[in-house]
């Protein structure tokens, strides 16, 4: 089994800062991870497929990079609505495993 | 518009068996992709129970392999899980996904609550 590790676990905010969002896996992994935002009371939402490719209704603000076993999401210029728990996933082998999260709060 | 609407009863008892159902409705269960169930226990993270393709093809997590069952029924484009013997390890949130093959969850339930309680 894959295990994903993110880090950090927790980072609070100021709006308009950037936020970076690691996530790495204990084996290569290609491109196949995938990011999510999981607000409060929703199910997560799929924000960024294959590292970096964006997602259509997702703002630009989000990005993603990375291959093999290191992969980043990035939220430029943070906005309010953007305080959630963000979830990495990867999909290159089963059984399909997500990291541990990390809850974004804004000051 | 895919959407998909998990049916749960809520509360299970210990040692019983935990049935859910996914509604599918804006698209065809037999046109494609892996029919998910991923859940998780409250406040904690998000773990991937198995999938189902519309021909019946099942993979599990192991970890959940020997207690889970995913079944489709495409006459009412719905899929379910079964989940045996469950404790109060299995209380959480269920969602179902639409995966299409070594790809992300692209579509999402709102979440089903059950509980596992006498």
């Amino acid at each position: 089994e894959i295990v994903l590790t993110q880090s950090p676990d927790f980072q609070s905010v100021t709006p308009k800062e950037k936020v970076t969002i690691t996530c790495r896996a204990s084996q290569s992994i290609g491109n196949s991870l995938h990011w999510y935002q999981q607000k409060p009371d929703q199910s997560p939402k799929l924000l960024i497929k294959y590292a970096s490719q964006s997602i259509s209704g997702v703002p630009s603000r989000f990005s993603g990079s990375g291959s093999g076993t290191d992969f980043t999401l990035s939220i430029n210029r943070l906005e309010a609505e953007d305080a959630a728990t963000y979830y990495c996933h990867q999909s290159s082998s089963l059984p399909f495993t997500f990291g541990p999260g990390t809850k974004v709060e804004i000051k | 518009q895919v959407q998909l609407q998990e049916s749960s009863p809520g509360l299970v008892k210990p040692s019983e068996t935990l049935s859910l159902t996914c509604t599918v409705s804006g698209y065809s269960i037999t046109s494609g992709y892996y029919w998910t169930w991923i859940r998780q226990p409250p406040g904690k993270g998000l773990e991937w129970i198995g999938a189902i393709f519309h021909s019946g093809s099942t993979y599990y997590n192991p970890s959940l392999e020997s207690r889970v069952t995913i079944s489709v029924d495409t006459s009412k484009n719905k899929f379910s899980l079964s989940l045996s013997s469950v404790t109060a390890a299995d209380t959480a949130f269920y969602y179902c996904a639409r995966e299409a093959g070594i790809s992300p969850f692209d579509y999402w339930g709102q979440g089903a609550l059950v509980t596992v309680s006498s």
